[in-house]
């Protein structure tokens, strides 16, 4: 069945560092993907997506790319701030159906 | 868009009584989904609808648990009676779901904080 992987946490990093959280998928067809961000106290609220191969979702200086043939979907940003610390979740939507397929989070911590 | 609204935020209730959770989800949206959130599970599907009609409940974890959606524009979760071990986070969300096209995202209220003591 559908599943989405992504790396486990906790992340800590340096203000300013590079961000990489990695997410695989397992799909059939050609599934939608989704990265969501969750602060604390809040619901999970949609970062960036993208809807076929090769595309490149970004926001906020996020970005992460639909890479068919290595079936992930990375989440990167060049230099992360003390706001970004936060709980990063990867999701896949299938094509054909309304389930959604969330990761188990992970957990980003930026100190100054 | 006010975007999806739960209520109540917070819920405290002692074992063995009854708690409703309500969501009202974004308006023209046609699938409502409910999640629960916990450290030990991390977020689980309980049960989405789709026009306002149950297509799967398999994560719903027992009977006491319920939900329904009487109109486009509201639905409730019922727990009954209630258990510590359902202490959570039960979160709301809502997508338009365009001829069974999937790249529409979900969009999340900011949940229920459950506590059972």
């Amino acid at each position: 069945g559908d599943s989405v992987t992504q790396m486990e946490g906790p992340v800590t990093l340096s203000e300013e560092a590079f961000l990489t959280i990695n997410c695989t998928y397992t799909a059939t067809g050609y599934p939608s993907l989704f990265w969501y961000v969750q602060y604390p106290g809040e619901g999970l609220q949609l970062l960036l997506k993208a809807t076929k191969a090769d595309d490149k979702g970004s926001n906020k200086g996020f970005e992460a790319t639909y890479r068919k043939e290595t079936t992930s979907f990375h989440l990167e940003k060049g230099s992360v701030q003390v706001s970004d610390s936060a709980v990063y979740f990867c999701a896949l939507s299938a094509f054909s159906g309304n389930q959604f397929y969330f990761g188990t989070g992970t957990s980003l911590t930026v100190i100054p | 868009d006010a975007g999806v609204i739960q209520s109540p935020r917070h819920e405290v209730t002692e074992m063995g009584q009854e708690v409703t959770l309500r969501c009202k989800p974004i308006s023209g949206h046609n699938s409502l989904f409910w999640y629960r959130q916990t450290m030990m599970r991390g977020l689980e599907l309980l049960i989405y609808f789709n026009n306002n009609v149950p297509i799967d409940d398999s994560g719903m974890p027992e009977d006491r648990f319920s939900a329904k959606m009487p109109n486009a524009s509201f639905s409730t979760l019922k727990i009954q009676p209630s258990e510590p071990r359902d202490s959570a986070v039960y979160f709301c969300a809502s997508s338009l779901r365009d001829r069974g096209l999937g790249n529409s995202p979900l969009h999340f209220g900011n949940g229920t904080r459950l506590t059972v003591t």
